[in-house]
């Protein structure tokens, strides 16, 4: 059972335009966390949410925790080539252990 | 600051084989964990450790073995390697805090014929 889903899996953009891609649990984690992977490297944590509600920001990436802590979105305003990538998220639990959705797959297209 | 480092980086079994997957970090974590990653499945957690000696299964341990016999250091072993274990294996680690972020290796691509 899946614990994480994410979508969409897929999203094709032009440079310059918006999009927003979600997480959805059905489960209440610790935090939720968001990684990024690139081809042929290992996930970069991007941010951690942990209050519900919660809003981070990193530079054009927006990160909203919704108030029952089971999803969270990920917006990026302006999308650059630069934010290609699979875009993961997981829900923390005991010992740091993390459960991973399947991943949001982001390509912006010059 | 080479934080967490997977080797090799790639290799080729064949079905029955067996091999050992050395993951070394040099953050002075006490957690670390293997994963693999297949298309459409995501990340799955295959073991993982809480410290030095210790090891516990994760969501998907059959068919892998680990060890923990240094800190820096989490072995991942293949006794009799299948198909159905080709795959992309991640090596993370952590700190033991709650919600710590945890730091992957550049992974091991890994194909059993």
């Amino acid at each position: 059972t899946q614990l994480l889903e994410q979508s969409p899996q897929f999203l094709s953009i032009q440079e310059g335009e918006n999009l927003t891609v979600y997480c959805n649990s059905s489960s209440v984690f610790s935090s939720l966390q968001w990684y990024r992977q690139e081809p042929g490297e290992g996930p970069v944590l991007l941010v951690t949410v942990v209050t519900g509600g919660e809003v981070k920001k990193l530079k054009r990436l927006t990160f909203q925790f919704g108030d029952a802590r089971k999803d969270s979105s990920l917006h990026i305003t302006a999308a650059q080539p630069g934010d290609t990538g699979l875009y993961l998220c997981a829900g923390a639990s005991g010992n740091n252990r993390l459960a991973f959705g399947k991943g949001n797959q982001v390509v912006v297209i010059p | 600051n080479a934080g967490v480092t997977q080797t090799p980086k790639f290799r080729v079994l064949k079905t029955g084989q067996s091999m050992t997957l050395l993951c070394a970090q040099d953050m002075n974590h006490e957690y670390m964990y293997w994963y693999r990653q297949d298309p459409g499945m995501g990340l799955r957690l295959i073991h993982y450790s809480v410290g030095e000696g210790t090891t516990a299964k994760g969501e998907v341990p059959d068919g892998y073995n680990v060890s923990r016999l240094k800190k820096q250091n989490f072995l991942l072993g293949l006794e009799s390697a299948a198909p159905s274990q080709t795959s992309v294996y991640f090596c993370a680690s952590s700190s033991p805090y709650s919600n710590q972020p945890q730091h992957f290796g550049d992974g091991t691509r890994l194909s059993i014929l």
